[in-house]
């Protein structure tokens, strides 16, 4: 069974710009997470999705969003980007059910890069 | 709010000897505890969790809720066992982690 599978792998953009990026879940997988790590911050979470909905947001402004389609992948968008935007944004899938369910398979991750 | 704290940044021990990393948490509810460890150049993997109960590559965590910690064990290191190590609450549906802490296993 394929793993999670994040593209691009690595992404360099200026100030300003926006930028998507992408997330296939493991397949049946109907819950995927996305989190953004720093080394000054380590991992925070973004939000979840199951079932195209929003489940749950972390603390970040609405310049990150995200979306998910019918077979579960999932977007994630960022908008006027700013330096401090700079991180790696893992993803993560699960198939969503509470149990064994919970249990979250990670991404390689996208390197994004704010020059 | 879900707060989980690994004190250590760094934990540096020879070959043989015992490891301990430590975790601590803070949530009104019932929590779901795991271990998340990422070695070099691989992706973030799952180590243990705490309903399971279970030794996963001779490591054992076992929830403490009196003193709200749970806490990574292995009798004795391997230098395969050089990581980092992420101790993570779920509470809810939102999965926090604690900011890690560097293993390292000195032959």
């Amino acid at each position: 069974k394929a793993g999670v599978t994040q593209t691009p792998r690595y992404l360099i953009k200026t100030r300003g710009q926006q930028v998507t990026l992408s997330c296939s879940p493991i397949s049946g997988h109907r819950s995927v997470s996305w989190y953004q790590q720093t080394p000054g911050q380590g991992l925070q979470f973004l939000f979840e999705y199951f079932s195209e909905t929003q489940r749950n947001k972390g603390n970040f402004p609405g310049r990150f969003s995200g979306r998910q389609f019918s077979n579960s992948r999932s977007e994630m968008n960022v908008s006027t980007l700013e330096l401090g935007d700079s991180a790696l944004y893992l993803c993560a899938s699960s198939l969503g059910a509470q149990g064994a369910g919970n249990i979250q398979y990670f991404g390689a991750g996208t390197r994004l890069s704010v020059l | 709010a879900q707060r989980v704290t690994q004190p250590e940044k760094l934990l540096s021990v020879f070959k043989g000897a015992p490891v301990e990393l430590k975790c601590n948490y803070s949530y009104s509810g019932s929590p779901e505890l795991f271990w998340y460890v990422q070695y070099s150049r691989q992706r973030l993997q799952l180590l243990l969790r705490h309903i399971s109960r279970e030794s996963i590559k001779g490591f054992t965590a076992d929830l403490n809720k009196g003193e709200t910690s749970f806490h990574l064990k292995k009798p004795f290191a391997q230098e395969e066992d050089s990581a980092m190590y992420y101790c993570a609450l779920k509470g809810g549906n939102k999965l926090v982690f604690g900011a890690g802490t560097i293993l390292r296993v000195k032959s």
